[in-house]
């Protein structure tokens, strides 16, 4: 039982290019999330999937795109790296929303140049 | 809009001394509190969420809705709490983190 994996663990992108970042989960949760976790703001909420087959924009969305590909699978997907989107990614998933908690996975580190 | 203030970025005290957290929120309906920790090399995890009302690996958090804070609170701080702690506040399904605190325990 794996719990949240992440694929890659770090990545370096040029400015303009794309990429997607990988997460499943084998905890037959509902929901999924994508945050970012910058120096001195803590996480902050990019998109989120409330279950399958749905998704929805969180604190900062843009930029990015996500694809709830099944229950167990969302991607984030970078469009055209910029510098400001240089930062540790983290996936969670739960089993449902609310008061339920989060389990994280162990972060993508990105730098864009 | 809802929001969560963390005022401590470093908290540094000794071993076995108390150790206080501070977290003050904003929200306009009933919060959903929690601590979440991420040591050394590890994943972000829940310590503990306001609900249960347990107290996990000696740490307690009360929600004084009055003056709108959850502070963690333990009275004798160990070296492997040396961790960065967030508070979050839970809205629906979306979970609004603290820019987080750091803490040192020094032997």
């Amino acid at each position: 039982n794996a719990g949240v994996t992440q694929t890659p663990k770090f990545q370096v992108l040029k400015t303009g290019q794309s990429m997607t970042l990988q997460c499943a989960q084998d905890m037959n949760h509902n929901s999924m999330y994508w945050y970012r976790q910058d120096p001195g703001m803590g996480l902050r909420l990019i998109y989120y999937s409330a279950s399958e087959g749905t998704t929805d924009k969180g604190e900062v969305p843009n930029g990015y795109n996500v694809s709830r590909l099944n229950k167990r699978e969302f991607s984030l997907r970078l469009e055209s790296a910029a510098p400001s989107q240089t930062s540790v990614y983290f996936c969670a998933s739960s089993v449902a929303g609310g008061p339920n908690e989060q389990f994280f996975g162990p972060g993508t580190r990105l730098t864009v140049l | 809009a809802q929001r969560v203030t963390q005022p401590e970025k470093l908290l540094s005290v000794f071993k076995g001394a108390p150790v206080e957290l501070k977290c003050n929120y904003s929200y306009s309906g009933s919060p959903e509190l929690f601590w979440y920790v991420q040591y050394s090399r590890q994943r972000l995890q829940l310590l503990l969420r306001h609900i249960s009302r347990e107290s996990i690996k000696g740490f307690t958090a009360d929600l004084n809705k009055g003056e709108t804070s959850f502070h963690l609170k333990k009275p004798f701080a160990q070296e492997e709490d040396s961790a960065m702690y967030y508070c979050a506040l839970s809205n629906d399904y979306k979970l609004s983190f603290g820019a987080g605190t750091t803490v040192t325990v020094r032997a």
